[in-house]
């Protein structure tokens, strides 16, 4: 357990459709990325948040969006959703900004019909 | 644009073998390369290397860096069914602090 938890664990949703997924960091981390896992592209970094800041931005879809609150929580948000957005979504958290070890959250299954 | 790139795509081996897995990578200005373990779902972390020529070690697992040449290697020693799993080699490079992932190596072993 890497002390990173996501929920929910699964999300079944139709085309068109919007869905947020959530977040939250081990204990005294300030950095969040989101990454995208599918089968065909592996693993995407979608976008790093620092103490509340949009830090990075990697192949996020402007449908897709994000942010990270106060209390450091963090909440990606899917909409007008397309079958090829079906996929792993990590949350992964580190003590700072860069360059050191990120622990990744269980993930969240979106599967979208 | 960052590139990592891992061989074998695939490997299957006997309990009790030696294996080495592989990874290259084109990046700019190259901070530091980490492996991780991916079983059912979350990637799990092994080892961090910044530094060329230092081997990290865990137990059965090992690693190096190789920084003039671009790659690093993860080994494993006398393998059980238990390390059947992708593993991920991923870097840190320029200004960003986003892991760019290769495709992994994804690892059986038998009985």
């Amino acid at each position: 357990d890497s002390g990173v938890t996501q929920t929910p664990k699964h999300l079944i949703t139709a085309t068109g459709q919007r869905v947020t997924l959530r977040c939250s960091p081990r204990s005294g981390d300030l950095s969040v990325y989101w990454y995208q896992q599918s089968l065909d592209q592996g693993l995407q970094f979608l976008i790093q948040y620092y103490n509340g800041e949009e830090r990075a931005k990697g192949n996020i879809l402007e449908r897709f969006s994000a942010q990270q609150f106060p209390d450091l929580h963090s909440e990606l948000n899917l909409s007008s959703l397309e079958l090829g957005d079906s996929a792993l979504y990590f949350c992964a958290s580190s003590v700072l900004v860069g360059g050191e070890t990120q622990y990744f959250g269980p993930g969240t299954r979106l599967l979208v019909l | 644009e960052d590139k990592v790139v891992q061989s074998p795509l695939s490997l299957v081996v006997h309990e009790g073998d030696t294996v080495t897995l592989n990874c290259s990578y084109e990046v700019t200005n190259f901070r530091s390369l980490l492996w991780y373990k991916q079983e059912k779902k979350a990637p799990t972390f092994l080892f961090m290397l910044t530094s060329s020529g230092i081997e990290k070690k865990s137990g059965r697992l090992s690693s190096i860096l190789d920084k003039k040449e671009l790659f690093s290697i993860l080994n494993i020693t006398a393998t059980q069914t238990g390390d059947s799993a992708v593993y991920l080699c991923a870097v840190v490079a320029g200004t960003a602090s986003k892991l760019t992932f290769g495709t992994g190596t994804r690892l059986q072993v038998t009985l």
